[in-house]
């Protein structure tokens, strides 16, 4: 079965400053992974994704994730943090692509303080 | 990406009434699901919408509770039945237009006093 934690349901960061999301996940075969961003009385956005090839993903407005299999890990980066990023994000993985069914995580919001 | 639309957008419903959701897709997608989440809390499969069949429910949800319909490849609807107030959540239609990723609608924000 898989499944994804995500390190902090709170992160807070100035403007300007490294955006680091964590994730990490459990899957008994090559995952796919994803990021989405939730803003407030919004639905999901998909961010960038992670499927095959290569492991550091650029995804919409700056942000980046690199997939470490030894890690279990797919991060969320964005170097510089603006007010729009404020939002919740969720990381979610599925094991391969097809009909396979997708598992969030809890989410973590993200506060940009300016 | 694709464009996914919901109506109503949000409702606010009394105890032991029904309220039935729409999702529109604009393009013809391999599959559709209908999620739950609830506030402060990340999303919870309901079921997955299968065209001119009965949807497959994940475990903890019943037909007769969310009753689903999917006439066509760009069209379904969950109803929640027989309102209470631990139903108040958003409902999300999601649809998945290849192998690999799904798209998300709106969100309806449903409230049951």
């Amino acid at each position: 079965a898989q499944s994804v934690t995500q390190l902090g349901s709170h992160v807070s960061v100035s403007e300007g400053a490294l955006v680091l999301l964590r994730c990490n996940y459990s899957s008994s075969v090559p995952p796919y992974l994803f990021w989405y961003v939730q803003y407030p009385n919004q639905g999901l956005q998909l961010l960038l994704k992670y499927t095959t090839g290569a492991t550091l993903v650029k995804g919409i407005n700056g942000f980046e994730a690199e997939f470490k299999k030894s890690e279990t890990s797919f991060h969320l980066t964005k170097p510089s943090a603006h007010m729009s990023d404020a939002a919740e994000y969720f990381c979610a993985v599925s094991e391969g692509g097809g009909y396979q069914k997708v598992t969030f995580g809890t989410g973590t919001k993200l506060q940009v303080i300016p | 990406s694709a464009v996914i639309s919901q109506k109503p957008s949000r409702d606010i419903c009394q105890r032991g009434t029904s309220l039935t959701i729409q999702c529109q897709v604009d393009s013809q997608v391999t599959m559709m699901f209908w999620y739950r989440q609830q506030p402060g809390q990340s999303l919870t499969l309901i079921a997955t919408a299968n065209q001119g069949s009965e949807a497959t429910y994940e475990s903890g949800f019943v037909i007769d509770k969310f009753p689903i319909s999917r006439p066509n490849l760009t069209f379904s609807t969950l109803t929640v039945s027989n309102m209470s107030p631990e139903d108040s959540s958003i409902y999300l239609c999601s649809g998945k237009f290849n192998t690999d990723t799904q798209y998300f609608g709106p969100g309806t924000r449903l409230t049951v006093l």
